[in-house]
């Protein structure tokens, strides 16, 4: 499709476990935006990467988070050592250059047990 | 403080009401605005860019007020479908800040 996609949709994991969230950017968007939503709050800014190069890491919450973008395109989002609060809606957004607007994807919904 | 403040709400409005919502924000050097729209459960999207001369689109009017570091929403006669949350996004050197969100109710 022409739109950010992201996989999986749904994910469920016990607490400790590693997940790896996936998102495939617009073609020829080069900005590309990590966020988390938890239930009822607002969005939560993770990682911004402009190109394969990600210039602010500062709102990843923990050491256990990283994320990599490869070939100016699909970025995955890792977490490590799972824990509840990461429960939570994670976003990609992407741009067709940083100070365009952002087209979402429809999330990953990632549930710690 | 927040880099990007909205009232939280909620707004309770009837059915042509005209509703305003307020983002305010911090950093002077913000270089982009915009307005996002998000229905429950699901992913944010763009409802409207923010220009300096203020723009019009459709029963929705932004304005943006950069001496103050504050930009708004105004929509007119309001229809049930309008409910949702309304997103103010700030971008300075393609860091996007969003606000959390004012949570619209538009009710018959």
């Amino acid at each position: 499709g022409a739109g950010v996609s992201q996989s999986p949709s749904n994910k469920v994991t016990e607490k400790g476990k590693d997940v790896e969230l996936r998102c495939d950017p617009i073609s020829g968007h080069t900005a590309l935006y990590w966020y988390r939503q938890s239930l009822g709050q607002g969005l939560e800014f993770l990682i911004y990467f402009q190109g394969n190069s990600a210039p602010d890491k500062s709102g990843l919450p923990s050491d256990r988070f990283s994320a990599e973008r490869t070939g100016g395109s699909v970025s995955t989002l890792t977490i490590q050592r799972t824990q509840q609060e990461d429960s939570a809606v994670y976003l990609c957004a992407s741009s067709l250059q940083g100070l365009e607007p952002q087209h979402f994807g429809d999330g990953t919904r990632l549930s710690i047990l | 403080r927040k880099e990007v403040e909205q009232d939280p709400g909620p707004f309770n409005v009837p059915e042509g009401a005209t509703v305003a919502f307020n983002c305010t924000y911090s950093n002077s050097a913000s270089q982009s605005f915009f307005w996002y729209r998000q229905d429950c459960r699901k992913e944010p999207k763009l409802l409207m860019s923010v220009y300096s001369s203020g723009n019009e689109d459709g029963r929705f009017t932004a304005q943006l007020n950069r001496a103050s570091q504050y930009i708004s929403l105004l929509i007119r006669d309001s229809k049930l479908s309008d409910s949702a949350t309304y997103l103010c996004v700030v971008n300075n050197n393609n860091d996007m800040r969003f606000g959390a969100g004012t949570r619209l109710t538009v009710k018959p």
